[in-house]
């Protein structure tokens, strides 16, 4: 059963990085599989954040992709998100989750996630 | 700001059918990529419900229904029950984007 769990510092002031770690239990990262970060600012909605393949091919969404770091530890078998000059918008819950994707040409527009962490909260303070 | 509208609320009493509706555009659903569903109870992550517009995942109840027609898609909950109440999204790809799109998300409650 492939479990996921994030880890990181609760508080990141203004202006500095905020780094994430997905610890993956239960799969291999380098068997296949994309792997994503998705965050939910309080009382808003979802928004993805980007995905990385195991191979190293990454996606970003456009609106944060200057700001936007995703890579994969395969020796630890783990997903580590960073985000650079946070201010109080990127307040919000970060969840990592698996991708999966459906029927048998698996273009990056047939991902979905299919498993997600518990999701760790950041805080970003001035 | 979300290119996948939701109604913010539906409501239903305990047996009853809801729908919720996800509504796109041509670089979305319009472009016949697939819309996929979240169900995130209070305080919980969001776990997969429908994927690929009609397809539901090992565990989910049958009581749970997607379907898709051009720029639109639908979740259906029938036989509503209790701990259905929770917060519903939409999600799909946009070229335009290039990128994955989530709903406005819609909260189900059960009278």
């Amino acid at each position: 059963q492939v479990q996921l769990q994030e880890s990181g510092p609760g508080l990141v002031k203004s202006s500095e990085t905020l780094s994430l770690t997905c610890s993956v239990s239960g799969y291999s990262i380098n068997r296949g599989y994309y792997w994503g970060w998705i965050r939910q600012s309080p009382g808003q909605g979802l928004e993805w954040i980007g995905s990385m393949y195991h191979n190293g091919n990454t996606y970003h969404n456009p609106s944060l992709r200057s700001r936007v770091s995703i890579s994969v530890d395969t020796s630890n078998n783990q997903i580590s998100l960073k985000l650079s000059s946070v201010t109080a918008a990127d307040t919000a819950v970060y969840y990592c989750a698996r991708m999966d994707c459906s029927g048998g040409g698996c273009y990056v527009s047939h991902y979905y996630m299919d498993v997600w962490g518990k999701g760790t909260t950041v805080t970003v303070s001035s | 700001q979300s290119v996948l509208t939701q109604p913010p609320s539906v409501s239903g009493a305990p047996g009853q059918r809801v729908t919720i509706s996800c509504t796109g555009g041509s670089s979305n659903l319009g472009a016949d990529y697939d819309v996929n569903w979240y169900q995130q109870l209070p305080g919980t992550a969001p776990r997969l419900l429908i994927y690929a517009n009609t397809n539901r995942p090992s565990g989910v109840p049958d009581r749970f229904s997607g379907s898709k027609s051009a720029t639109s898609a639908s979740l259906a909950i029938s036989g509503l029950q209790a701990e259905d109440e929770a917060d519903y999204y939409c999600q799909s790809y946009d070229s335009s984007l290039s990128g994955y799109v989530f709903g406005t998300g819609t909260q189900v409650t059960v009278l």
